[in-house]
């Protein structure tokens, strides 16, 4: 199955700045979604990354906030912006679809700390 | 909203059989039930995935009740490593998934 590499694996940010997260997939994938899980919660839908066009938000979740690029099948990026102390949680990725034969793929998670 | 409910929480023995239950009564005709786990805030990892038949794997085994309403996961022969928050979720077609608050299972010595 698809491997998904994620970085940074973690990192502390300081107010009002911005964080870039990387995702890249070793064989190409039809879906892309972005996660938040927050301390001790489940994991929360942030956006459908969506190859070649803007990403699919859900429910409280904005591109100003959140953007997300999708330039290819094995690349996505969600940057984290104008970030606050709320925004203190780990950012997953997960791939589905394309050589990912059943299910979803996730990598390792982004654990962000805002200061 | 996520399509399934799941308890809360479960301990198990180690060594000894873990059964994780989930309910899916709104599941589709063309929807396949996943397990995942989360093990210590790591990606979730994927388990097992069936339709309406029972599935078996090196990992575990999924028995999906007739009228697909329901889903138990087993995991054979827990071990402290089996530790984590296992996820139930219905999907069909690599569509968005909203995941539940999933069971934390916790296998003790």
């Amino acid at each position: 199955s698809a491997v998904i590499s994620q970085k940074p694996s973690r990192d502390i940010c300081q107010r009002g700045t911005s964080l870039t997260i990387q995702c890249q997939v070793d064989s190409q994938v039809t879906m892309m979604f972005w996660y938040r899980q927050q301390p001790g919660q489940s994991l929360t839908l942030i956006a459908t990354a969506n190859q070649g066009s803007e990403a699919t938000y859900e429910s409280g979740f904005v591109i100003d906030k959140f953007p997300i690029s999708r330039p290819n099948l094995t690349f996505s990026t969600l940057t984290v912006s104008n970030m606050s102390p709320e925004d203190s949680s780990i950012y997953l990725c997960s791939g589905a679809g394309g050589e990912v034969s059943y299910g979803y793929t996730f990598g390792s998670g982004t654990r962000l700390t805002v200061v | 909203d996520a399509k399934t409910t799941q308890p809360p929480s479960m301990d198990c023995a180690e060594g000894r059989a873990a059964n994780l239950p989930c309910n899916h009564s709104t599941i589709s005709g063309n929807e396949y039930v996943y397990w995942y786990r989360q093990i210590h805030s790591q990606g979730p990892q994927y388990i097992i995935h069936g339709l309406k038949n029972n599935e078996t794997n090196e990992m575990a085994s999924l028995i999906i009740t007739e009228d697909r309403k329901s889903s138990t996961l087993i995991l054979p022969h827990a071990t402290l490593r089996d530790t984590a928050v296992y996820y139930c979720i219905v999907e069909g077609g690599y569509q968005k998934v909203t995941f539940g608050t999933g069971t934390k299972l916790q296998v003790i010595p």
